[in-house]
């Protein structure tokens, strides 16, 4: 089955600079790449997404890209604001309507 | 839009008694939902797949008969605990796949089981 790693564990950085949390896949079928954001006590919340035909997806301060030949993918914050401090998990899946298959998590903190 | 929502949001019980979630998709018709377990500080373990309308799959090690799933119509799933014990105790998410063919999972708020 599929199995997703994700690094670092934790990332501490400064209010305003950039952060990066990297995760590698191991099935070369999937093609759907989504990016959760969690806070304390609540569900998971997507915050980007980006499928296998697609490089590289942008949202405002977040982007998101893919590499398929080496089988990872990576999240990017820009411009890091104290309210990006949460929980962020990587998942994966095959195809529509399948399950997903998620990262350990990555802890940051934005200090102010 | 894509609203999931959970019930109850906590739930202390005791030993033995059973206890069910509602998982429901507040604007969107959702065929197949998820439910996940969270232990403190891990990521989200998938128990089961529930889809409208049939029995539920349930993954590797995930016990069917403790763990009962039902999802009766497009916009609700619930999760049953029978003869909850304390290592039951954990925080029990579900998700909402959107459309037939959707890809976007869309989680609720979580229940937070806590068997005395």
């Amino acid at each position: 089955g599929e199995n997703v790693e994700q690094h670092p564990s934790t990332l501490s950085v400064q209010e305003g600079d950039s952060a990066v949390i990297k995760c590698t896949y191991s099935d070369s079928a999937s093609n759907y790449f989504p990016w959760y954001k969690q806070e304390l006590g609540k569900g998971p919340q997507l915050i980007i997404d980006i499928r296998s035909n697609v490089g590289e997806k942008k949202d405002q301060r977040i982007a998101v890209t893919l590499n398929k030949t080496a089988k990872h993918f990576s999240l990017h914050i820009t411009e890091t604001q104290p309210e990006d401090s949460a929980v962020y998990f990587c998942a994966a899946s095959r195809a529509a309507g399948n399950k997903l298959t998620f990262g350990g998590g990555t802890r940051v903190l934005v200090k102010p | 839009g894509a609203v999931v929502s959970q019930h109850p949001s906590w739930v202390i019980c005791k030993s033995g008694t059973s206890v069910k979630i509602e998982c429901r998709s507040l604007d969107f018709q959702a065929t197949t939902m998820f439910w996940y377990r969270q232990f403190p500080k891990q990521s989200l373990m998938l128990m089961a797949t529930s889809n409208e309308g049939s029995k539920a799959t349930y993954e590797q090690g995930v016990e069917k008969d403790k763990f009962l799933i039902n999802h009766a119509s497009l916009t609700l799933s619930t999760l049953t605990v029978t003869s909850a014990h304390p290592e039951d105790s954990s925080f029990y998410i579900c998700s909402a796949l959107r459309g037939r063919a959707g890809y976007e999972q869309f989680f609720g708020p979580g229940t937070r089981l806590t068997v005395l």
